[in-house]
């Protein structure tokens, strides 16, 4: 298995502009992550599904983020509009139960100019 | 609130043995101790987790004190590779947060 997948690896763009971020879970795993990191707050859960079911998405900051897992091997995480603190690294991240090790992507770096 | 603590950084001789420190004291009975590390800029990865016993895999030891205020992951011969932020997690075995904190950063000395 190739791991988890995420797309782009870097993104730049500028306040005001919609941005979409790509996962692609481990094949066969229950559970989806999205994380976002800084180094002002560290690494924070974002929302988390299980089968394809968001579970908890308490830690999205605001409305202007959503997430959607439309089947089992793909998740996006959309900020409509962009702010530049919004710049970061988001990580997806993939376990097969909830109590499972979880394997992270690489992470994709957003700049928010 | 990440529930643990962690000294902010430590350094080790390469070849030696690293004790990762973490407090947890207000761990609750279901809960589990996990870790992982970050090395730069990479995803983070999972080291190994427990729940009251102590446990060994390939990649380190973990020891919980019998009342389960705190734990040491224990990297037996740290290489240059492990150099990296090592972070102890209190989780739930079922539902909500998983808080990561700000970790310990090991930098292994050759």
């Amino acid at each position: 298995d190739a791991g988890v997948i995420q797309s782009p690896r870097h993104e730049v763009t500028e306040m005001g502009q919609e941005v979409t971020l790509r996962c692609k879970p481990i094949s066969g795993h229950d559970y989806l992550f999205w994380y976002r990191q800084t180094m002002m707050r560290g690494l924070e859960l974002l929302i988390y599904f299980n089968n394809n079911v968001p579970i908890d998405d308490s830690g999205m900051p605001e409305d202007r983020f959503s997430a959607k897992m439309p089947n089992a091997s793909f998740s996006t995480l959309k900020i409509q509009p962009s702010e530049p603190r919004d710049s970061a690294v988001y990580f997806c991240a993939s376990s097969l139960e909830w109590r499972n090790e979880q394997f992270f992507g690489p992470g994709t770096r957003l700049t928010v100019l | 609130d990440a529930k643990t603590t962690q000294p902010p950084s430590m350094d080790c001789a390469e070849g030696r043995a690293a004790n990762l420190p973490c407090n947890h004291s207000t761990i609750s009975g279901n809960e589990y101790v996990y870790w992982y590390r970050q090395i730069h800029s990479q995803g983070p990865q999972y080291i190994i987790h427990g729940l009251k016993n102590n446990e060994t895999n390939e990649m380190a030891s973990l020891i919980i004190t019998e009342d389960r205020k705190s734990s040491t992951l224990i990297l037996p011969h740290a290489t240059l590779r492990d150099t990296a932020v090592y972070y102890c997690i209190v989780r739930p075995n079922t539902g909500n947060q998983f808080y990561f904190g700000t970790g310990t950063s090991l930098t292994v000395i050759p």
